[in-house]
């Protein structure tokens, strides 16, 4: 049982290179979410999505793309990296109402 | 719109000694209460929720909604609970979105 499962877990990226972070899920949850984790900030959310084929900008949307094609895997894109999206992006996953499963993070470097 | 606050960023005790980390929120609905913890370069766990009312690890929390908290309780810590601790709210809705506090660093001193 993997939970949820991040890749990559790290990467160094130039200003203005585009990658995807992958999420999936094998616990059949409908919920999915992208964090961004930063020192002194907390989480913030970055996009949600509530079920196969839907997503939602959260607090922080401005920079990334979401995808959600499958009900197991939930995609962060960057198109164009900046310094600012230096951070640790957390993926969690959930239900409905009982709480997130995180997966372990994925630590992202725009230099 | 709501917020979660926690108003140390760092807490340090003592082994045995007991440990408060205090959570704040501000909403004006019924909201539900989590508070998660994330041992150094680890994923974050889920700890506690308030609408299950369990004790975790030896930690437990109370809704006050009177004075709009959630701290999170331990009669006495052990060094394995350094770690960071993260308050959370779900204000309700169909998409279960948490809201995070900006987390407290607890340091358990031998």
């Amino acid at each position: 049982n993997a939970g949820v499962t991040q890749t990559p877990k790290f990467r160094v990226l130039k200003t203005g290179q585009s990658m995807t972070l992958l999420c999936a899920q094998d616990m059949n949850h409908e919920y999915m979410y992208w964090y961004r984790q930063d020192p002194g900030m907390g989480l913030r959310l970055i996009h949600y999505s509530v079920g196969e084929g839907t997503t939602a900008k959260g607090e922080v949307p401005d920079g990334y793309n979401v995808s959600r094609l499958k009900k197991q895997n939930f995609l962060l894109g960057l198109e164009s990296a900046a310094p600012s999206q230096t951070s640790v992006y957390f993926c969690a996953s959930q239900r409905g109402g009982y709480g997130y499963t995180f997966g372990s993070g994925t630590r992202l470097t725009v230099v | 719109a709501q917020r979660v606050t926690q108003p140390e960023k760092l807490l340090s005790v003592f082994k045995g000694a007991p440990v408060e980390l205090k959570c704040n929120y501000s909403y004006s609905g019924s909201p539900e209460l989590f508070w998660y913890v994330q041992y150094s370069r680890q994923r974050l766990q889920l700890l506690l929720r308030h609408i299950s009312r369990e004790s975790i690890k030896g930690f437990t929390a109370d809704l006050n909604k009177g004075e709009t908290s959630f701290h999170l309780k331990k009669p006495f810590a052990q060094e394995e609970d350094s770690a960071m601790y993260y308050c959370a709210l779900d204000r309700g809705g169909s998409n279960y979105k948490l809201t995070f506090g900006k987390g407290t660093l607890l340091t358990v001193n031998p």
